[in-house]
């Protein structure tokens, strides 16, 4: 059965500064691999995804996200923190072809210090 | 294009009451998913549909939980009775599969609260 653990529920950073939320996954076969984020009050959305093309991928917000098969990690960075990132970030895993259910991470809340 | 939709966003109910959650998907999404997340745990699965038909339901914790997807367009999430572990935020997401690029848009959750 596939899994997903995120290191750290709370990161704090300055503005300005590097963002790495790290994601670890547990999968028999290969996996389809996602990051979501939900702004306070608001639902998720979806920052990036891996699919099996490049292991780099680039998403919205300035965000990417490095597919480590040797490592099972698909951590998430940010060269530079914004006040605007701060939220709760969502990793998950899905296997197999077709619609599939996700399993998720526990979440990071990533908090921006000025 | 309208995103997800979720009714209501909030719901205050007391224990052994009944519940009834609505989601409206994105127009032409033949997939609907149902997800929940109890306070400090993380999004669990609860059940999907493909159109009308329950293609996973794995996930529902009790037969307390009734899902309806009736025509195939929106959705209900009916809990009765409710019990105090049954608060939590219920996300809905959707998806139009296409290959192996798929994508669930999710909605802003109702929010559960049993008391």
């Amino acid at each position: 059965a596939q899994s997903v653990t995120q290191l750290g529920s709370h990161v704090s950073v300055s503005e300005g500064a590097l963002v790495l939320l790290r994601c670890n996954y547990s999968s028999s076969v290969p996996p389809y691999l996602f990051w979501y984020v939900q702004y306070p009050n608001q639902g998720l959305q979806l920052l990036l995804k891996y699919t099996s093309a490049a292991t780099l991928v680039k998403g919205i917000n300035g965000f990417e996200a490095e597919f480590k098969k040797s490592e099972t990690s698909f951590h998430l960075t940010k060269p530079s923190a914004h006040m605007s990132d701060a939220a709760e970030y969502f990793c998950a895993v899905s296997v197999g072809q077709g619609a599939q259910k996700l399993v998720f991470g526990q979440g990071t809340r990533l908090t921006i210090n000025p | 294009e309208a995103g997800v939709t979720q009714f209501p966003s909030h719901s205050v109910i007391e224990k052994g009451q009944t519940v009834t959650l609505r989601c409206d998907p994105i127009s032409g999404h033949d997939n609907l998913y149902w997800y929940r997340r109890v306070m400090g745990k993380e999004i669990k699965f609860l059940l999907h549909f493909v159109k009308e038909s329950k293609q996973d339901e794995s996930g529902m914790p009790n037969n307390r939980f009734l899902a309806e997807r009736t025509g195939g367009t929106y959705s209900t999430l009916k809990v009765q009775p409710a019990e105090l572990e049954d608060s939590g935020v219920y996300f809905c997401a959707s998806s139009q599969w296409a290959g192996s690029d798929e994508t669930q848009y999710f909605g802003p959750g109702t929010r559960l609260l049993v008391l």
